[in-house]
């Protein structure tokens, strides 16, 4: 089974910032199966990107994913008070998922 | 549409039994996998098992194998969670989430179910 690890577990950053995610899995991922949610507080995970790199429909694109074998980003490229929130990469293949333990952004 | 509408939160006593439910509405249910995660208080996301409506084809994570049960009755749209013996450490919330067609991720989520287990 993959491992997902997540880097850094917390951020304090300030809105209009750019900020990059990591997610490292313990093995090669094939075919870019590596997808990012966002949780906000008492709410369900959305799903942001799938495949790596593909945004998922209605996401802004200051939010963007990146990455091959076993290293991953995830990037919003200039934050918003609403990006404040937890984000979960995910390992996804053959009907069988992992998800990393997640990083929490918080304002600074 | 797509909706995914689960049942309200739970207060059970270690020992006993619980099955939750998840109807999914705005897409053909029966040939779309559907699933279940579990996120502990304060921590991450757990996946724990799918299944395939249109002949109850059934996966589960390692972790999940015989400690829960999935399953669905596609004629009225709605898979469940259940646990024949809870334990103090089943309490969390449990999230049905559907998987995408084209990309096996969850695209689309309910609202989650909050168990709460007391011993």
């Amino acid at each position: 089974e993959i491992v997902l690890t997540q880097s850094p577990g917390t951020l304090s950053l300030s809105p209009g910032e750019k900020v990059t995610l990591s997610c490292r899995a313990s093995q090669t991922i094939t075919s870019n199966y590596l997808a990012w949610y966002q949780q906000k507080p008492g709410q369900a995970p959305r799903l942001l990107i799938y495949d790596t790199s593909t945004r998922a429909t209605g996401i802004p694109d200051r939010f963007s994913g990146s990455g091959s074998g076993t290293d991953f980003t995830l990037t919003i490229s200039r934050l918003e008070p609403e990006d404040f929130a937890g984000y979960f990469c995910q390992h996804y293949g053959s009907l069988s998922y992992t998800f990393g333990q997640g990083t929490k952004l918080e304002i600074k | 549409e797509v909706q995914l509408v689960q049942s309200g939160a739970e207060v059970k006593k270690s020992g006993e039994s619980l099955k939750i439910s998840c109807k999914g509405s705005g897409y053909r249910f029966t040939t779309y996998w559907i699933g279940w995660v579990r996120q502990m208080p304060g921590k991450g996301l757990e996946w724990m098992g799918i299944i395939y409506p249109d002949d109850s084809d059934t996966r589960y994570s390692p972790s999940f194998q015989g400690q829960v049960t999935v399953s669905a009755d596609k004629s009225i749209a709605t898979a469940y969670l259940q646990w024949s013996s809870l334990k103090a450490s089943d309490t969390a919330i449990y999230y049905c989430v559907r998987v995408a067609p084209d990309g096996d991720t969850f695209d689309y989520w309910g609202q989650g179910t909050l168990v709460s287990v007391s011993s």
